[in-house]
């Protein structure tokens, strides 16, 4: 049982470049989520896709875009990389079991995270 | 507004030793509560959650009580080991948000 895939598991990356970290889940969720962890600052939400077709901003957006591709996949761009976006990034999901029919379900749902991307942009 | 806060690490503890790191928080609506753990090198996973006041939620040893009058969702474990070392986060869901509020974590070191 995959749960949330996520790759690559380490990228270098130069000022500038671009590149896509890839999420998909196995779990049938609804809603998918993009966040950064930094020493110090916790977990920041950086996009999130409550249901196939629709995106949301979270705490901190900015230098990011995602996609949700389908209902397993949910990506996160970065069109011109900063040494600030150096972070360890994670993709989680969550859903009810009672499929969008339940819109109180999701709320007692946890979030199921990958293992994470690490990311240095020098 | 709604936030999440955690006691400051690092927490060093003995082995067998009683483990207790506070969490708070404030929210608008009845929050369900979540305490996540992360291993070194891996993703968060949820270690246990309660859904309304009073509930106590359980897992691995580990215990967690929804205090809504004093706002508190503190996690306890009688005896810690030396595998229980790894970093705590306690999370609400403001009401019913499919967001998470997080606490900035509490890393837990074991030593044997």
């Amino acid at each position: 049982n995959a749960g949330v895939t996520q790759t690559p598991k380490f990228q270098v990356l130069k000022t500038g470049q671009s590149m896509t970290l890839q999420c998909a889940q196995d779990m049938n969720h609804n809603s998918m989520y993009w966040y950064r962890q930094d020493p110090g600052m916790g977990l920041r939400l950086i996009y999130y896709s409550a249901s196939e077709g629709t995106t949301d901003k979270g705490e901190v957006p900015n230098g990011y875009n995602v996609s949700r591709l389908n209902k397993r996949e949910f990506s996160l761009r970065l069109e011109s990389a900063a040494p600030s976006q150096t972070s360890v990034y994670f993709c989680a999901s969550s859903g009810s079991p009672y499929g969008t029919s339940d819109p109180w379900g999701y709320s007692n749902q946890p979030q199921h995270f990958g293992d994470g991307t690490r990311l240095s942009i020098l | 507004g709604n936030s999440v806060t955690q006691m400051e690490g690092p927490v060093t503890l003995s082995e067998e030793a009683f483990l207790t790191i506070n969490c708070t928080y404030t929210a608008t609506g009845y929050p369900s509560l979540f305490w996540y753990v992360q291993y070194p090198g891996e993703g968060l996973q949820l270690l246990l959650k309660a859904t309304k006041a009073d509930d106590k939620g359980s897992n691995k040893g580990f215990e967690a009580t929804y205090r809504k009058e004093t706002t508190s969702f503190h996690l306890e474990k009688g005896s810690v080991q030396v595998s229980d070392s790894a970093v705590y986060f306690c999370a609400h869901n403001a009401g019913n948000n499919r967001k998470l509020i997080w606490g900035l974590g509490t890393s837990l070191a074991v030593n044997p």
